[in-house]
């Protein structure tokens, strides 16, 4: 069945640093993919998407790259801030059928000033 | 303001008792969906619903219940047979697919703020 891979967390960064959070997915079909964010005591929040390959989905400096070839859509941002810490979920859902998101078990990510 | 709100947000339960935990959304939308948050997984689906009086299971839907009844409701019951009850529970809400504007691509899913579950 479908999957979604992410790494191993906690991350801890200082400010200004960068960021790269890895995602890996196995799908029987097309799906779209996204990345989601919660915040401290806080539901999920849509952080950024993409639904075909080569897309690249791009919100409050964070990006992904939909990677067809390697399964793919890493998490970015190239200066992360204190604000930024939270947990972050990769998931893919497919466009027509099934409103089912599968969910990547997520990768808290910390950032000390 | 339209919204998704779950009460309450931490919720004491004994074993052995059902639990209903409340989700209500404002913001007219067809599907709404019951996700079960444990540390160090991700989220799995319990339930989701399309439509208003029709719901389907999810992943892990053995012990729990729900109902629609209205469009804007969509409760969660945990029962005495759901063995690990304790968990963080989201529900979340979408406008219905085949309802999108332009290509029909994805209907973003809006989350509520999660209730805390806790069986003593």
């Amino acid at each position: 069945g479908d999957s979604v891979t992410q790494m191993e967390g906690p991350v801890t960064l200082s400010e200004e640093a960068f960021l790269t959070i890895n995602c890996t997915y196995t799908a029987t079909g097309y799906p779209s993919l996204f990345w989601y964010v919660q915040y401290p005591g806080e539901g999920l929040q849509l952080l950024l998407k993409a639904t075909k390959a080569d897309d690249k989905g791009s919100n409050k400096g964070f990006e992904a790259t939909y990677r067809k070839e390697t399964t793919s859509f890493h998490l970015e941002k190239g200066s992360v801030q204190v604000s930024d810490s939270a947990v972050y979920f990769c998931a893919l859902r497919y466009n027509f059928g099934n409103e089912k998101l599968t969910f990547g078990t997520g990768t808290r990510l910390t950032i000390i000033p | 303001d339209g919204g998704i709100t779950q009460s309450p947000k931490y919720l004491f339960r004994k074993e052995g008792q059902n639990v209903t935990l409340s989700c209500e959304q404002n913001l007219n939308h067809d599907a709404m969906y019951w996700y079960r948050q444990d540390p160090g997984q991700g989220l799995r689906l319990i339930y989701y619903s399309q439509i208003v009086n029709d719901f389907q299971k999810g992943d892990i839907a053995e012990g729990y219940s729900v109902s629609r009844e209205k469009k804007e409701s969509f409760p969660l019951t945990v029962t005495s047979a759901q063995k690990n009850p304790t968990a963080f529970y989201l529900c979340a809400s979408s406008i219905a697919q085949g309802k999108a504007s332009g290509r029909g691509s994805y209907n973003e899913q809006f989350f509520g703020p999660g209730t805390r579950l806790t069986v003593l």
